[in-house]
């Protein structure tokens, strides 16, 4: 059974990086799935951020495009996100989950909350 | 850019029937995906490609999708299916689409 795990800072500095790694477990991050990260600020919805598939394709939502980059290690068998020049505005639980080539999300980690704040 | 509309409330009595609603452009010609999210806990794929359930997941949960809405079906609701319903859709020009969401309130 696939298990997925975050990890990485609780607190960034405004202006900052975000860098976050989720860690497959279970199961191959070659298989036939895309990885995505999912964000959801406190009180708010959920927001999707971007996915990779294993060949290193990646698709991004257009309104965070500019500052994120998702990235994956098939010898570790993990992936992760960055985003750059943080603000209050990033702070949220940050889940990564496993996406079928039809695009739903079938497979998500406990999530990890960042604050952004000096 | 994609949009989908839910309303942000729902409300049903114990033991009856709640329809929540995913509304969007033509979303009958997409594959639309159903998720729970209980307080403090990630999301649950309830129904994915507009009517299937994962294994574990109850046959009272339904799905149907057609025109510009789809819809997730609850029946013989429990107290235990309180929680928040988001849809989501692929977009080829906006990616993944998430509603805004649904709170689910059993009475």
């Amino acid at each position: 059974q696939v298990q997925l795990q975050e990890s990485g800072p609780g607190l960034v500095k405004p202006s900052g990086t975000l860098s976050l790694t989720c860690a497959v477990s279970g199961g191959s991050i070659s298989s036939s799935n895309w990885w995505s990260w999912v964000r959801q600020p406190p009180g708010k919805g959920l927001e999707w951020i971007g996915e990779i598939y294993h060949s290193g394709s990646t698709n991004y939502n257009p309104s965070l495009k500019s500052r994120v980059t998702i990235s994956v290690d098939k010898s570790k068998n993990q992936f992760s996100l960055k985003l750059s020049s943080v603000t209050a505005a990033d702070t949220a639980v940050y889940y990564c989950a496993r996406a079928s080539m039809d695009r739903y999300m079938d497979v998500w980690g406990k999530g990890t909350t960042v604050t952004v704040s000096s | 850019s994609y949009e989908l509309t839910q309303p942000l409330s729902v409300s049903v009595a114990l033991g009856q029937t709640a329809r929540i609603t995913c509304g969007g452009n033509n979303i009958g010609s997409k594959n639309v995906h159903w998720y729970q999210q209980k307080p403090g806990q990630a999301p649950v794929l309830v129904i994915y490609r507009d009517s299937n359930r994962p294994s574990g997941i109850p046959e009272r949960f339904s799905g149907s999708n057609s025109g510009n809405t789809a819809t997730l079906t609850i029946s013989r609701a429990q107290a235990g299916d309180e929680a928040d319903y988001y849809c989501q859709v692929w977009d080829s020009s906006t990616g993944e689409v998430f509603g805004g969401g649904t709170k689910l309130t059993v009475l």
